[in-house]
């Protein structure tokens, strides 16, 4: 069964804090993304990858940043933590195929600026 | 850019009954995926269906059903013998076919959240 990591359930951290969330996936997925979930916006994707040092940004990603050195692994960095980015984050993977194949999310880490 | 909308920020259905929870979507391209994801409590995002836009034909799920209306630029989700196990937010999410390795994204709606009555 397909296990996307995330390394925190819940995380609270001060303003100005440089932040690491971190996802790891088991499947060799090639796909990685970085969703935020806020309630009534739907989830929003902030980057995502598709190879190992790829990255692309997505709708929202000002004030983030991603490090995919290795293919299990994508992190996304808050460099300077901010009021508005207290949210819950929501890491997903998946093979690069035609036909999609699914997305496959992890738990979501709930982050709470203060 | 492609967009999806999601009218209904709540439903609720008793057990046993059907519902239909509501999908539009907007974009240029004629090749595309589009799927409807459930969150529960857990909060564990699940894939329930999925549908190919050059298919006519509705993808179905054991209870879970779409009707697909491309013209309309609408896709709805239909849970026939609704349980209590069913309630969670729903999100429909549209993908783009195109080959380049940007077209895996998913664009997601806002979700609607469903109340099962016992």
């Amino acid at each position: 069964d397909v296990k996307v990591t995330q390394s925190s359930r819940y995380l609270v951290k001060r303003t100005g804090e440089k932040v690491f969330l971190e996802c790891v996936q088991d499947m060799d997925h090639e796909n990685m993304f970085w969703y935020r979930q806020d309630p009534g916006l739907g989830l929003r994707l902030i980057y995502f990858s598709y190879d190992v040092k790829m990255k692309e940004k997505g709708d929202i990603p000002e004030g983030y940043s991603v490090s995919r050195e290795k293919k299990e692994r994508f992190s996304l960095i808050l460099e300077s933590a901010s009021t508005n980015q207290t949210s819950m984050y929501l890491c997903a993977s998946s093979f690069r195929s035609r036909p999609p194949s699914p997305l496959h999310f992890g738990n979501g880490t709930r982050l709470t600026v203060t | 850019a492609q967009t999806v909308t999601q009218s209904q920020p709540e439903m609720s259905v008793q057990e046993a009954e059907t519902v239909t929870l509501s999908c539009t979507y907007d974009t240029s391209e004629s090749d595309y995926y589009l799927f409807w994801y459930k969150q529960p409590p857990s909060r564990q995002m699940i894939l329930v269906i999925r549908q190919e836009a050059y298919k006519q034909q509705n993808a179905t799920e054991n209870r879970f059903s779409v009707n697909f209306q491309k013209a309309a630029k609408s896709f709805s989700l239909k849970i026939s013998d609704s349980q209590l196990g069913d309630a969670a937010m729903y999100f429909c999410a549209y993908r783009s076919a195109k080959k380049k390795s940007s077209g895996d994204k998913l664009t997601f709606g806002t979700g609607t959240r469903l109340a099962v009555r016992p």
